[in-house]
């Protein structure tokens, strides 16, 4: 089987960095992705990680390391509009299967 | 710009309904995924369909059915709906070649909040 564990809620304050961690259990890997998700909306894309090290997309980093089977999500210079929850997933077999965390609830403050 | 449509933003049907939610993508993906989010759990996959009539079980089928008769369209049926069905219900698509690359991008719908009474 699969699983995949996140905090469920992290806070922070405006312009702070903020890291969102992910551990995972799968049978074969092919990656970790990261997902956003603002109250009301549906989850779009962020980053993925296919091989071990730190990605970066502006603000937003993605860290993986195999060997831990760990993934954080660094948010830098956090803004109000980072306010959602985020979530951690991995394919599950060679067909695709997308399997999510939890989901980890972002709340920053002023 | 890509789109997934999902037919319904609110639905409210009786305790016992057949109920069809339609999910339609227009980015010719061979994946297509219905979740159910609740708070507190997540997006939980209810079912997975790699292909036209191909499907897969998710973590929490029971109580659903799917039907893929063509690529672009994937359906999910309660067969008799009950109130702890009562939910958010997402539907994703997915190209099968992102798997191997260094984008696995998902596409999510607008989702359909379902309630049963």
């Amino acid at each position: 089987g699969q699983s995949l564990e996140q905090p469920s809620e992290v806070t922070a304050v405006e312009g702070a960095i903020v890291q969102i961690n992910c551990t995972y259990q799968t049978s074969g890997f092919y990656g970790l992705s990261w997902y956003q998700q603002h109250d009301g909306g549906a989850p779009t894309f962020l980053s993925y990680n296919g091989l071990d090290g730190l990605e970066e997309t502006g603000r937003f980093s993605s860290f993986l390391s195999r060997s831990d089977s760990y993934g954080y999500l660094l948010l830098q210079e956090l803004q109000m509009k980072d306010s959602a929850s985020y979530f951690c997933a991995v394919p599950s077999g060679n067909t695709g299967k997308l399997i999510f965390g939890q989901g980890t609830t972002l709340q920053v403050k002023p | 710009d890509v789109k997934v449509t999902q037919s319904s933003r609110y639905l409210v049907k009786r305790t016992g309904e057949k109920v069809f939610l339609e999910c339609v993508q227009d980015m010719d993906h061979e994946n297509m995924f219905w979740y159910r989010q609740d708070p507190g759990l997540g997006l939980r996959l209810i079912y997975f369909s790699y292909d036209v009539k191909m499907k897969e079980k998710g973590d929490i089928p029971e109580g659903y059915s799917v039907s893929r008769e063509k690529k672009e369209r994937f359906s999910l049926i309660l067969e008799s709906a009950s109130t702890n069905q009562t939910s958010m219900y997402l539907c994703a698509s997915s190209t099968l070649g992102q798997w191997n690359s260094l984008n696995t991008e998902a596409f999510f719908g607008q989702g359909t909040r379902l309630t049963v009474v």
